[in-house]
C-alpha cells in the first residue's frame, strides 16, 4: 500500500483537459511543498514533470500544472495528446525520518 | 547535459549478490545528493534511500535495511547500489536519480534502469 492516494486510472479525449490527485497526510504533502508528479511510459524511466507542487523543468509543456489544497495535491494536463498516454506517479518529501514518499500511480488513457 | 548511465541487466541466484553502478556526467558529482528507486514488474515506484555525494552517508528507507548498500566512487563520478542475500522479491528495476538538492527533494535526472532478475 502506497503512502499517497492516486486513482488507478484515469481517461480524456484529446483536447480535453483531465486532473490526477494525490491525497497524503500533514506529515508529506499537507507538511512540505517538495510534491513532484512524474510520466513514466511503458519501458522507460520516469521523467519530471512537475516539482516544489507547481513548478515545471525546462522543456515540460505548460499543459501541465500542478497545485495543493491541504493534504492533496493535483496534476491537471490540458489539451491532452495521444502521446500524454502513460502512468503517472505523484511523490512528496516526508521528513527527514520518513524521507520520500510515492503514490501508487495512476495509468491515464487519451481515448 | 546530465546524464546517468547504469550498468546492465543482471540474472542471479537465491542467495547470490549484485553491485548496480550508476555513472553520472554532465554536472558536478558532489553538489547533489543520489537517490536509489525501485520498480517491481507491473508495479509502482518505492524510494529506496538517498546517499550524500559530499559525505558519503547513506540513508536508507523502512525496508531497506540490512541487505542493501549505497556507496559512492567519487573519482569516477559513479554511485553503487549492492544487494546481498539476494530473494525472488528483489526481482525489480533499479533507478539512480539525481536529486534537485544536496539534500533529499525531488528526483530530477534519472539512469535507464537496470533490470535484477532473481530466479534458480
Amino acid at each position: 500500500q502506497s503512502a499517497l492516494t492516486q486513482p488507478r486510472s484515469v481517461s480524456g479525449s484529446p483536447g480535453q483537459s483531465v486532473t490526477i490527485s494525490c491525497t497524503g497526510t500533514s506529515s508529506d504533502v499537507g507538511g512540505y511543498n517538495y510534491v513532484s508528479w512524474y510520466q513514466q511510459h511503458p519501458g522507460k524511466a520516469p521523467k519530471l514533470m512537475i516539482y516544489d507542487v507547481s513548478k515545471r523543468p525546462s522543456g515540460v509543456p505548460d499543459r501541465f500544472s500542478g497545485s495543493k489544497s491541504g493534504n492533496t495535491a493535483s496534476l491537471t494536463i490540458s489539451g491532452l495528446q495521444a502521446e500524454d498516454e502513460a502512468d503517472y506517479y505523484c511523490c512528496s518529501y516526508a521528513g527527514s525520518y520518513t524521507g520520500v514518499v510515492f503514490g501508487g500511480g495512476t495509468k491515464l488513457t487519451v481515448l | 547535459q546530465v546524464q546517468l548511465v547504469q550498468s546492465g541487466s543482471e540474472l542471479k541466484k537465491p542467495g547470490a549478490s549484485v553491485k548496480v553502478s550508476c555513472k553520472a556526467s554532465g554536472y558536478t558529482f558532489t553538489s547533489y545528493a543520489m537517490n536509489w528507486v525501485r520498480q517491481a514488474p507491473g508495479q509502482g515506484l518505492e524510494w529506496m534511500g538517498w546517499i550524500n555525494t559530499n559525505t558519503g552517508n547513506p540513508t536508507y528507507a523502512q525496508g531497506f535495511t540490512g541487505r542493501f548498500v549505497f556507496s559512492l566512487d567519487t573519482s569516477v563520478s559513479t554511485a553503487y547500489l549492492q544487494i546481498s542475500s539476494l530473494k525472488a522479491e528483489d526481482t525489480a528495476v533499479y533507478y539512480c536519480a539525481r536529486d534537485r538538492e544536496t539534500t533529499v527533494t525531488t528526483s530530477d535526472y534519472w539512469g535507464q534502469g537496470t533490470l535484477v532478475t532473481v530466479s534458480s
